[in-house]
């Protein structure tokens, strides 16, 4: 079964507004890490968060990672059109050197 | 100087039809994944290879043959085409280091239609 599940599915803000997106996951991690879709396009990484890590920035994003709740936050600061996306979360368990399991997503759409 | 390309972009074919994708990188990274991605787009991985070598091979029926000739490529293959086959695959690459997950890049996908 999905690995992570994301929280909302779908999220419409206004520009300039945060988008707050949720990832929930069943088994012990090694990283997580978070990947932007844009229509027809394919996967591009944006934040890998490892284990050991609780909050990690990059630029307008902050992730944050609780591994007792088995759960990620990514939040987008200040968003813009340009942010509009699908946004998936990705989990690899600790046995397993080669493989990412994604969550299914949540499509953000920013209004300018 | 794309770091992940597939072709073809697009495939409409009958079904029964045999067809093949196919993927390369040119970032030296030694795994190579097939991913399948529905029309919900949830993305599943359906394959990856590890310097030439299988790793993974989820539930994919055996319709579906990868084959990696060199580090750089790998090629999907997939026979009697159905229309549940119908989706976007889209291939990736990373470099793995123990059993640490690293960062995948993936290719701008293959949009199949079986009609």
């Amino acid at each position: 079964s999905q690995q992570g599940e994301e929280d909302p599915q779908a999220l419409s803000i206004q520009e300039g507004e945060n988008a707050t997106m949720n990832c929930s996951y069943k088994t012990s991690i090694n990283n997580l890490q978070w990947y932007r879709q844009n229509s027809g396009r394919g996967l591009v990484h944006l934040i890998l968060i490892r284990s050991n890590e609780r909050e990690k920035h990059s630029g307008r994003l902050r992730v944050t990672l609780d591994t007792s709740k088995k759960s990620s936050s990514l939040l987008i600061t200040a968003s813009r059109a340009a942010d509009t996306a699908s946004y998936f979360c990705a989990t690899g368990s600790m046995d397993s050197s080669y493989k990412l399991i994604f969550g299914s997503g949540t499509r953000l759409l920013v209004r300018p | 100087d794309t770091a992940v390309s597939q072709t073809p972009k697009y495939l409409v074919t009958q079904m029964g039809n045999d067809k093949s994708i196919k993927c390369e990188q040119n970032l030296g990274h030694d795994t190579m994944y097939w991913y399948k991605q529905d029309s919900k787009k949830f993305l599943k991985i359906m394959f990856s290879y590890n310097n030439k070598e299988l790793i993974i091979n989820e539930t994919v029926p055996n319709r579906f043959s990868p084959k990696s000739p060199d580090k750089a490529h790998l090629n999907l293959h997939i026979n009697s085409l159905e229309l549940g086959d119908s989706a976007v695959y889209f291939c990736a690459s990373s470099q793995v280091r123990g059993l640490s997950k690293e960062t995948q890049y993936f290719g701008p996908g293959t949009r199949l239609l079986v009609l």
